[in-house]
């Protein structure tokens, strides 16, 4: 059962269009979310979160929303730039639940264009 | 600042080999550690996890172990190797205070043939 789940595994945008991504949560314990950035051979990296108890948080060209009727957030990178092509991963936890162990979804490739 | 050092970065081992990975952390004490793997195509899977020296839990039943000997230290083995073990193995730690962010090794890249 994919509790977090990315629907689109790639999506391609031109350079300085805004890039949308989505993602969807079936655990109504989520509390807190995450996204991460990856390319290829590496690590992970964090780029943004939002707790259930927002609708929105924004950090420089990154804004995450989310929407807990729908359960359902989005990450949106305005402008996009050939950079931020990278596998891009949406996560979700429990917070309390004593690990604070992170639920991920498949990804979803972004591919900005030139 | 806080770092994560994985190694080695790319292993390649026959089947039935054992394996040893080792993770560590520098510039935090009593970090939450964990062992993820990306199979070729798929997520990110949670493999093991530690919230202290010699506390291990275990999330996919499978062939492979984990061990914290020290606070800052979270090692991946196996005792044989089998085909379906190749992957993208990360390490990644979380401060035991209250922050929900884990932050990530570089990885290491594992073929088993």
């Amino acid at each position: 059962d994919q509790q977090v789940k990315q629907n689109s595994p790639s999506l391609s945008v031109q350079e300085g269009r805004i890039s949308i991504l989505n993602c969807d949560y079936t655990n109504s314990m989520f509390d807190y979310f995450l996204w991460y950035k990856k390319y290829p051979a590496e690590g992970p990296t964090f780029l943004i979160s939002i707790s259930s108890i927002k609708d929105k948080n924004e950090d420089g060209r990154f804004t995450v929303f989310l929407n807990k009727s729908a359960k359902h957030l989005s990450l949106h990178i305005v402008p996009s730039q050939p950079g931020d092509s990278a596998v891009y991963f949406c996560a979700a936890t429990r917070s309390g639940a004593g690990s604070y162990q992170l639920t991920f979804g498949k990804g979803t490739k972004l591919s900005v264009i030139p | 600042s806080q770092t994560i050092h994985q190694w080695p970065a790319t292993l390649v081992q026959p089947v039935g080999s054992p394996l040893s990975l080792e993770c560590t952390v520098e510039g935090t004490s009593n970090p939450n550690l964990y062992w993820y793997r990306q199979a070729a195509g798929r997520g990110l899977q949670l493999l093991f996890y530690s919230v202290g020296i010699g506390q291990i839990s275990s999330e996919v039943p499978q062939n492979l172990s984990a061990s914290r000997p020290q606070d800052r230290q979270f090692i991946l083995s196996s005792k044989k190797l089998l085909l379906s073990d190749s992957g993208f193995y990360l390490c990644a730690w979380r401060l035991d205070r209250g922050w929900n962010e884990q932050f990530f090794g570089p990885g290491t890249r594992l073929t088993v043939l």
